[in-house]
Parts: C-alpha cells; sequence; structure tokens
C-alpha cells in the first residue's frame, strides 16, 4: 500500500521569508498525481498545488511551488514571501492514476506557523 | 467554493448507539467522499460515492456504513458507535472520480464518543 511521510510536525518562518515543507512517499507506480492541501483553524481543506508524475516539470502556484523528485520519491512544498495567512496545517497526499482507484493517502501534517 | 455542508457539526454521543452523519452539496457532483482525521494520520478514506446507490470501501470502513439514494446527500454511519470512532469526519466532492480531479471538503463533524 502506498505511505506518505511527512517528517515535520511543526515548522515557523518569518513573515516574508521562504519555507520549505518535506514529503516523501512509497509506491510501486510508475503514474500517480501528488497534492498539498492546506488546513487553516477553520478545518476546511484546500487544494494548494497538485503534481502529475508523469511531468517532470515542478508546479507552481504564485507563492508556492513544488520540488518533485521521482526517483527519490520526494515532494516538497516551498512558500516564497510567507504572509500571516499561510499559517495552517499543511498535508501531502498520494493518488493513484488507476481509474479504479479512488483512495487518496494522506502524511500526517506539517503545522506551520508565521511569526510577524 | 463547492457548496458542501455537513450536520451535525459537532456530536456526542455514548458507546454502542448508532449515529448518522449526513453531507449535502449543491454542485450535482457525481463523487462523493467520507474521511476521518485523526492526530498522527493526516485524512484517511472511510467510504466514496461514485453514484446515486453506487459506493465502495476505503482504506478504514470497518464499522462505517454509507447510503447515497440522492445525488446532494451522502450519509455516514456508524451503527454502534466506539471510542475508537472518535475523531473529525470530513465530507468530500469530486467532479470526476480518479486523481486528475479536485477534490473539495466540507467543513468537518467533530464526533466525541463516550
Amino acid at each position: 500500500a502506498q505511505t506518505v511521510t511527512q517528517s515535520q510536525p511543526e515548522m515557523s518562518v518569518q513573515e516574508a521569508e521562504t519555507v520549505t515543507l518535506s514529503c516523501t512517499y512509497d509506491t510501486s507506480e510508475s503514474d500517480y498525481y501528488l497534492f498539498w492541501y492546506k488546513q487553516p483553524p477553520s478545518r476546511q481543506m484546500i487544494l494548494v498545488i497538485r503534481q502529475e508524475a508523469y511531468k517532470q516539470q515542478n508546479a507552481t502556484e504564485n507563492r508556492f511551488s513544488v520540488n518533485f523528485q521521482k526517483a527519490a520519491k520526494s515532494f516538497s512544498l516551498k512558500i516564497s514571501d510567507s504572509q500571516l495567512g499561510d499559517a495552517a496545517m499543511y498535508f501531502c497526499a498520494y493518488r493513484s492514476a488507476s481509474p479504479n482507484n479512488n483512495d487518496m493517502r494522506f502524511g500526517a501534517g506539517t503545522r506551520l506557523t508565521v511569526k510577524p | 467554493d463547492a457548496g458542501i455542508t455537513q450536520s451535525p457539526r459537532h456530536k456526542v454521543t455514548e458507546t454502542g448507539t448508532p449515529v448518522t452523519l449526513r453531507c449535502h452539496q449543491t454542485e450535482n457532483h457525481r463523487y462523493m467522499y467520507w474521511y476521518r482525521q485523526d492526530p498522527g494520520h493526516g485524512l484517511r478514506l472511510i467510504h466514496y460515492s461514485y453514484g446515486v446507490k453506487d459506493t465502495d470501501k476505503g482504506e478504514v470502513s470497518d464499522g462505517y456504513s454509507v447510503s447515497r439514494s440522492k445525488t446532494e446527500d451522502f450519509l455516514l454511519t456508524l451503527e454502534s458507535a466506539t471510542s475508537s470512532q472518535t475523531s473529525v469526519y470530513f465530507c468530500a466532492t469530486g467532479t470526476s472520480g480518479g486523481a486528475i480531479e479536485t477534490q473539495y471538503f466540507g467543513p468537518g463533524t467533530r464526533l466525541l464518543v463516550l
């Protein structure tokens, strides 16, 4: 079964600085998708960014970008110019590209604190 | 944002009692999911639905059942609640299923089983 590991339970960053959250995963599949979700104190889960495994180019969404290393099974999230509103739990998630597999596997999460 | 509501938002119940959580969506999304969130585990899939009356099990389905009689409603039932089912439950919807879809999450239901 696929597993997702986030080795940093907590991280902090100074406002306007850059922070990188780590994620590794284990799979024997070659085609899959990876996600980063944000969960603010409101508990609503919000999709931040998505990466398709067969695309070598790293995904970018405004201040959020990923470093996808397929061979190393690593998928880190970089947040640039951190803002107070970025404070939240961040979850890395894996989903098989198989059309019959609707199970998304989440990591345990990283709590990000942004200091003013 | 997809219109997803969950009810109740908070519930306290006793061991052995039945509990039903409701997820309601206004987006006409075909796929619906139930997850539970526990410290140290992130979210784990309980059951999902790929259409009216079409459901399947997820990673942690034991002790749970689901029903979907209408596109907009997806019910999660704990037939006989146990303390291990104390958790935060999230409903999500998706348009297409599969990894390419974007899942939209509801606000969550906090359940405490005493």
